[in-house]
């Protein structure tokens, strides 16, 4: 079957940084995704990595294995705004996007 | 404004009654989705629609039905609501279905059948 598996919760100190894992076992593969979601809103998209490699986009840097079926999301300098779940999906052979749980991030001043 | 908007915002519905959860799009998507996200589990794929005129089954289509008349509005319907079908429902959309093609979503409906 196909999984997706995220801590379910992690906390970390304002001003610091964090890295969220996600490791994935999906029949093929066509890109992984990272989405923020706050809490009783919606996801928003915050990055894409389809080869091996770091991504970078300001504060946030997403980073893929795909040997390994291995990814994180680096988020440095926390903002308290940035407390929220973030969600790990991978587009499979049939481009169809397989979704982690989500890791819930807390933030603390 | 462009985006996603679903409606209603949130319902409480009796079992057994039939519902219908509005999706519109102004973007014009090629492709659009239907998921549910449940506490403890991710998102997953009720029904999609790659093109206007086609629909297909997602991972958890028992008890929905959809369909795709025009580019921008994607409904999904409930024929006959069961309390397991409580969930938040988060219709989304992109471009096209390709691997780069990103998804946005709806701001949700959260429905309580009882």
């Amino acid at each position: 079957g196909q999984n997706i598996d995220q801590p379910t919760e992690m906390t970390a100190t304002e001003g610091a940084i964090v890295q969220i894992n996600c490791t994935y076992q999906t029949s093929g593969f066509n890109g992984l995704f990272w989405y923020q979601q706050h809490a009783g809103e919606a996801p928003t998209f915050l990055s894409y990595n389809v080869l091996d490699g770091l991504e970078e986009k300001g504060r946030f840097s997403s980073f893929l294995s795909r040997s390994k079926g291995y990814s994180y999301l680096l988020l440095k300098e926390l903002q308290m705004k940035d407390s929220a779940s973030y969600l790990c999906a991978v587009k499979d052979s049939n481009y169809q996007l397989i979704w982690g749980a989500g890791t819930k991030l807390i933030i603390k001043p | 404004i462009a985006g996603i908007t679903q409606a209603p915002t949130s319902q409480i519905l009796a079992a057994g009654r039939r519902m219908t959860l509005r999706c519109t799009q102004d973007m014009r998507h090629n492709a659009m989705y239907w998921y549910r996200q449940d506490l403890g589990l991710g998102l997953r794929l009720i029904h999609y629609s790659n093109t206007a005129g086609t629909t297909g089954k997602g991972e958890v289509p028992d008890g929905y039905s959809v369909s795709r008349a025009n580019t921008d509005d994607f409904p999904l319907t409930l024929a006959s609501a069961v309390p397991s079908q409580t969930s938040v429902y988060f219709c989304a959309s992109s471009e096209k279905t390709g691997g780069l093609e990103t998804q946005y979503f709806g701001p949700g409906t959260r429905l309580l059948v009882l």
